[in-house]
């Protein structure tokens, strides 16, 4: 059975850092692209980062570019995302999503993690 | 890359069909067959209901279908059921090789 298990989300002040975890199992995770996306309060899904099976070509949305960072440790078939310079707007559900395809289509999600920024 | 265009809600009675849209322009939606379509329930995880503009994943209802034409994708639902009621959103691969999401319908069953 396929699962994404995120972790790591909190409450951080506006400024700080957190790093999210997705950890997988069920499936060969190195042969799958893998996204971030994340869902704030009252708002829709939005594409986070997305990062190639190997690591080696990442891409973020322009909100988070130079902020985040995405990573990817397939033999521990984990996910990660780096956050820094956190903002009140970065506060969302994040999701880890497995891509099917490499054509993003997103076959298999996690429950989320929490993050929470305020003072 | 913007949002793609979806209303933001839609409703109908149990058995009715309803259609929900997604406008996109020629370098995402018009310019591949890479539409998906999720379902998104408060407090759950989002599930995939169509992919590649008309393909079910096993175990997806048959009531699910989509379409596309030029710059529009659709998702139709067929025998609206109350646990139908959800949020849905629309994504299209683009030319820049990343995803983009609609902007999200919620579809209340009466």
């Amino acid at each position: 059975e396929v699962q994404l298990v995120e972790s790591g989300g909190d409450l951080v002040q506006p400024g700080g850092s957190l790093r999210l975890s997705c950890a997988a199992s069920g499936f060969t995770f190195r042969h799958y692209a893998m996204h971030w996306v994340r869902q704030a309060p009252g708002k829709g899904l939005e594409y986070v980062s997305t990062i190639s099976t190997d690591g080696d070509r990442t891409d973020y949305a322009n909100s988070v570019k130079g902020r985040f960072t995405v990573s990817r440790d397939n033999s521990k078939n984990t996910l990660y995302l780096q956050m820094g310079s956190l903002r009140p707007e970065d506060m969302a559900v994040y999701y880890c999503a497995r891509d099917a395809s490499g054509s993003c289509y997103l076959d298999f999600w996690g429950q989320g993690t929490l993050v929470t920024v305020s003072s | 890359q913007s949002a793609l265009t979806q209303p933001a809600s839609v409703s109908g009675s149990p058995g009715q069909s309803i259609t929900i849209s997604c406008t996109g322009t020629s370098s995402d939606v018009g310019a591949y067959d890479y539409v998906s379509w999720y379902q998104h329930s408060a407090g759950k995880a989002p599930k995939l209901i169509i992919y590649d503009v008309n393909k079910r994943p096993s175990g997806v209802s048959s009531r699910f279908s989509g379409s596309k034409s030029g710059n529009t994708a659709s998702l139709s639902i067929s025998g609206l059921q109350a646990e139908d009621e959800a949020d849905y959103y629309c994504s299209s691969y683009t030319s820049t090789d990343t995803g983009v999401f609609g902007g999200g319908t919620k579809l209340t069953v009466l």
